[in-house]
């Protein structure tokens, strides 16, 4: 079973490129959570999205961000005219549909790590 | 969600069990207690979760007190690949709400000496 799967793995950007960061999560999983981990410090919740529905974007930033996940393909964190502070690593959880009794453990993509020149 | 204390590092000797502690006294009656670890810049791996019951899989055990205040993450036989930070994070049963995100603290940088 193929895990969650991100892509670029790396990513370099220069300041007011954009960058767009893609996820594929596990088969059967139609929840997808992106988080966010600047440098020397802990992963930090951006945003939860079901297919085509945002549930919680406490986390993300009020401008240039934003994150879709299409009925078909993958989800996309989208950060437009990046700036230097956008560095950090980015990493896609997926879980499976939640029921009653079913657990939404969430189990993590290998991340993207963006570099803003 | 309820707050969580781990010590910010430990050290094992290779071959021995690892005890890592939490602690997370104001944790209510549905709040599941969840373990994770992240291997050098690497991706959060999942590694147990447990309410009140003792957990064991293939992986680790998780032993949580009676009054489940704290709880132990065990790995029996800890190797150097076990380096990593362990986060224990405390979070609602997810009943398709809004509740789903996880909240990492600081963690437990836990060094597998050979």
């Amino acid at each position: 079973n193929a895990g969650v799967m991100q892509n670029p793995r790396h990513l370099v950007r220069r300041r007011g490129q954009e960058a767009r960061l893609r996820c594929s999560p596990m088969k059967g999983h139609s929840h997808v959570y992106w988080y966010r981990q600047l440098p020397e410090e802990g992963l930090k919740f951006m945003v939860y999205l079901q297919k085509e529905n945002i549930i919680d974007e406490s986390g993300m930033p009020k401008e240039r961000f934003s994150a879709e996940f299409p009925k078909e393909g993958p989800s996309i964190l989208r950060i437009q005219q990046v700036v230097r502070g956008d560095s950090a690593a980015y990493f896609c959880a997926s879980s499976p549909r939640t029921s009653g009794r079913a657990f939404d453990t969430q189990y993590f993509g290998p991340g993207t790590r963006l570099t803003v020149l | 969600d309820a707050k969580t204390t781990q010590p910010p590092s430990m050290d094992c000797a290779e071959g021995r069990a690892a005890n890592l502690p939490c602690n997370h006294s104001t944790i209510s009656g549905n709040e599941y207690v969840y373990w994770y670890r992240q291997i050098h810049s690497q991706g959060p791996q999942y590694i147990i979760h447990g309410l009140k019951n003792n957990e064991t899989n293939e992986m680790a055990s998780l032993i949580i007190t009676e009054d489940r205040k704290s709880s132990t993450l065990i790995l029996p036989h800890a190797t150097l690949r076990d380096t990593a930070v362990y986060y224990c994070i405390v979070r609602v049963r997810n009943y398709g709400g809004a509740t789903n995100k996880l909240i990492f603290g600081t963690g437990t940088l836990l060094a597998v000496q050979p």
